[in-house]
């Protein structure tokens, strides 16, 4: 079936590093993206989204970058610090979604190197 | 403070015993959902809700029931047919449950069986 997966379980990054995350996605349908940080015994929190009419879009140190045609997104996090050690999920839907429901990858664990 | 609140955080379950878990939200959204998340692994949808006394199967809803009698209130029980209940427990919300939308997350409830 559809999924969406990710190259690497873990990242290991010195802190002030860029780090980057990939996430590679098999449902061509998909037009909405979302990036997610999970802290231990914690929800997800909201990073950033992209949608498919864009390839890129910055926050507050990310950058999301969105190759459609090869079904493949990044997570990119400036001058790393230790807060950002977390697991990361990428997760994606499509407009004709019912009930706009989400599939989930399998998640990247990010530690900081002091 | 607006949000998503869950409770218990933690949860104990009796073999062949029911469990229901809560999530509450004063976001005033119209959807919420439940997922599940395993181990080292990514969230994956029980149930969801759209609109008030309507709700529909997730991708794993085999041995789980929801109600939703109010917009802010989306309990969640764990039957005794749930062979493997032992997980995280994530209750979400969005706006309308459109195409497009942020999901919001609580901030769990681990369920594990004694």
């Amino acid at each position: 079936g559809e999924s969406v997966g990710l190259h690497l379980p873990t990242l290991s990054v010195q802190e002030g590093d860029n780090s980057i995350i990939n996430c590679a996605y098999s449902n061509s349908a998909s037009d909405y993206f979302i990036w997610y940080k999970q802290e231990s015994g914690k929800g997800p929190q909201f990073i950033i989204d992209i949608r498919s009419n864009m390839d890129k879009r910055q926050g507050q140190r990310v950058t999301v970058l969105l190759n459609k045609t090869v079904k493949h997104l990044s997570l990119q996090i400036a001058a790393t610090q230790p807060g950002d050690s977390a697991v990361y999920f990428c997760a994606e839907t499509a407009i004709k979604a019912a009930g706009n429901k989400l599939t989930f990858g399998g998640g990247t664990r990010v530690l900081v190197k002091p | 403070d607006g949000g998503i609140t869950q409770s218990p955080k933690y949860l104990f379950r009796k073999e062949g015993q029911n469990v229901t878990l809560s999530c509450e939200q004063n976001l005033n959204h119209d959807a919420m959902y439940w997922y599940r998340q395993d181990p080292g692994q990514g969230l994956r949808l029980i149930y969801y809700s759209q609109i008030v006394n309507d709700f529909q199967k997730g991708d794993i809803a085999e041995g789980y029931s929801v109600s939703r009698e109010k917009k802010e209130s989306f309990p969640l029980t764990v039957t005794s047919a749930q062979k493997n209940p032992t997980a995280f427990y994530l209750c979400a919300s969005s706006s309308q449950g459109a195409a497009q939308e942020t999901q919001y997350f609580g901030p769990g409830t681990r369920l594990l069986v004694l």
